[in-house]
């Protein structure tokens, strides 16, 4: 199974950029990179995906190393709300056990004033 | 605007009653699943409806059943619950398996 490693927590101060790393060294090419975040007494969210390419949207941006084996999520202007667990997953596009949703421990980003 | 409400958002049952929550979701999605969420833990797949087929993850106990009576609904039935039970449990849909889950706000479940 392809796994994500990511730090425990993060901490960052709000108004500035946050970079949360993500490994995934065993990532097969059919695999896409998904991020989530779970905000504290919240379901999970969808934050962004990729496959090869960084990609951007109006929550975050996803910067995709060339080799794929590591990725890092940014939140250009961190806010108090942004404190949360934030997931890295692995899913497969082929389908298949690993085309779900597995989430680790995930990484607690604490935003502070 | 709420698009996965479950309901209750907290619940409390006895040991051994059964209990059931619910799940609805207003995006027409084909796919809906249930997570359990243990304290300080990663949400866990418990199983999920593609339409009218039901998946059930390997290690989910057979305590835990499901029901979904029409696109819009699901319910997560728990037999006879347990203290081990006591847990956030979520529901998500999707629009296709591999697509994005939308998640609701969880039930958190108390077994007294």
């Amino acid at each position: 199974d392809a796994k994500t490693t990511q730090p425990n927590s993060m901490e960052s101060n709000e108004e500035e950029p946050v970079h949360l790393p993500c490994n995934h060294s065993t990532i097969s090419g059919t695999d896409y990179i998904h991020w989530y975040r779970q905000l504290p007494s919240q379901g999970p969210e969808y934050v962004i995906h990729g496959l090869t390419s960084n990609v951007n949207n109006r929550m975050a941006s996803l910067a995709i190393a060339e080799d794929r084996k590591s990725s890092t999520l940014i939140l250009h202007r961190a806010t108090l709300r942004d404190a949360a667990v934030y997931y890295c997953i692995l899913i497969d596009s082929i389908g298949g056990a690993n085309s779900k949703l597995t989430f680790g421990k995930g990484i607690t980003l604490s935003v502070r004033p | 605007d709420a698009m996965v409400i479950q309901n209750p958002r907290y619940q409390v049952t006895q040991f051994g009653k059964p209990v059931t929550l619910s799940c609805s979701q207003t995006l027409n999605h084909n796919v809906m699943y249930w997570y359990q969420q243990k304290s300080s833990q990663a949400p866990k797949l418990l199983f999920h409806y593609y339409d009218k087929d039901f998946n059930n993850e390997a290690d989910t106990p057979d305590n835990f059943q499901s029901r979904r009576p029409n696109t819009s609904f699901c319910f997560l039935d728990i037999r006879s619950p347990g203290l081990g039970d006591a847990a956030m449990y979520l529901c998500a849909t999707s629009r296709k398996l591999l697509n994005i889950q939308y998640f609701g706000a969880g039930t958190r479940l108390s077994v007294l």
